[in-house]
């Protein structure tokens, strides 16, 4: 079968940095994706890893260890605005399996 | 691209009655998937077609729940007889590939009173 393993929760300072790991379990792994959802919004894709590495896009960059099977997603220059629930999920030869969620919290 | 356009955005009815989710997927999307998310259970997937055949349907909770796929612009999720217990959001996404980067719909926020 398959399974992630992401904290549920993690609060962190506005300009600070913060990381949220993710570990997982599949066969056939094709990748590794993260996903943002703010409450009342719809999971919105944000990086993806293929191979292992650092991929980065502006203030986030999502890292990945297939060794490992671990993955983990950083956000830098903390905002209120990247308060919401991020999702890891892996994909394979089946449908994407999306962890429950890390839900993150930033204070002033 | 318009994205993934789910219908209707709110849906309030009451139990015993039926509701039905429109979808419709991303031009070229050959996968289109059904998912249910609530805070007890967390984002579940009901259903996905590939080319508009289902493929898995194993999440889908009961027999009152079914899904089609009549053409490759348009999926329809349907609940017939409605419970309480179905309140939830439903997001509908699609992709390229089956393991691929999943595209999600605003999602319909539906309550069975």
């Amino acid at each position: 079968g398959q399974s992630l393993e992401q904290p549920s929760e993690v609060t962190a300072v506005e300009g600070a940095i913060v990381q949220i790991n993710c570990t997982y379990q599949t066969s056939g792994f094709y990748g590794l994706s993260w996903y943002q959802q703010h409450d009342g919004g719809a999971p919105t894709f944000l990086s993806y890893n293929g191979l292992d590495g650092l991929e980065e896009t502006g203030r986030f960059s999502s890292f990945l260890s297939r060794s490992d099977s671990y993955g983990y997603l950083l956000l830098q220059e903390l905002q209120m605005k990247d308060s919401a629930s991020y999702f890891c999920a892996v994909g394979s030869n089946t449908p994407l399996v999306f962890g429950k969620g890390t839900r993150l919290s930033v204070i002033a | 691209d318009a994205g993934v356009i789910q219908s209707p955005r709110h849906e309030v009815t009451e139990m015993g009655q039926e509701v039905t989710l429109r979808c419709k997927p991303i031009s070229g999307h050959d996968y289109l998937f059904w998912y249910r998310q609530t805070m007890m259970r967390g984002l579940e997937l009901l259903i996905y077609f590939n080319n508009n055949v289902p493929i898995d349907d194993s999440g889908m909770p009961e027999d009152r729940f079914s899904a089609k796929m009549p053409n490759a612009s348009f999926s329809t999720l349907k609940i017939q007889p409605s419970e309480p217990r179905d309140s939830a959001v439903y997001f509908c996404a699609s992709s390229l590939g089956q393991g691929q980067t999943q595209y999600f719909g605003p999602g319909t926020r539906l309550l069975v009173l």
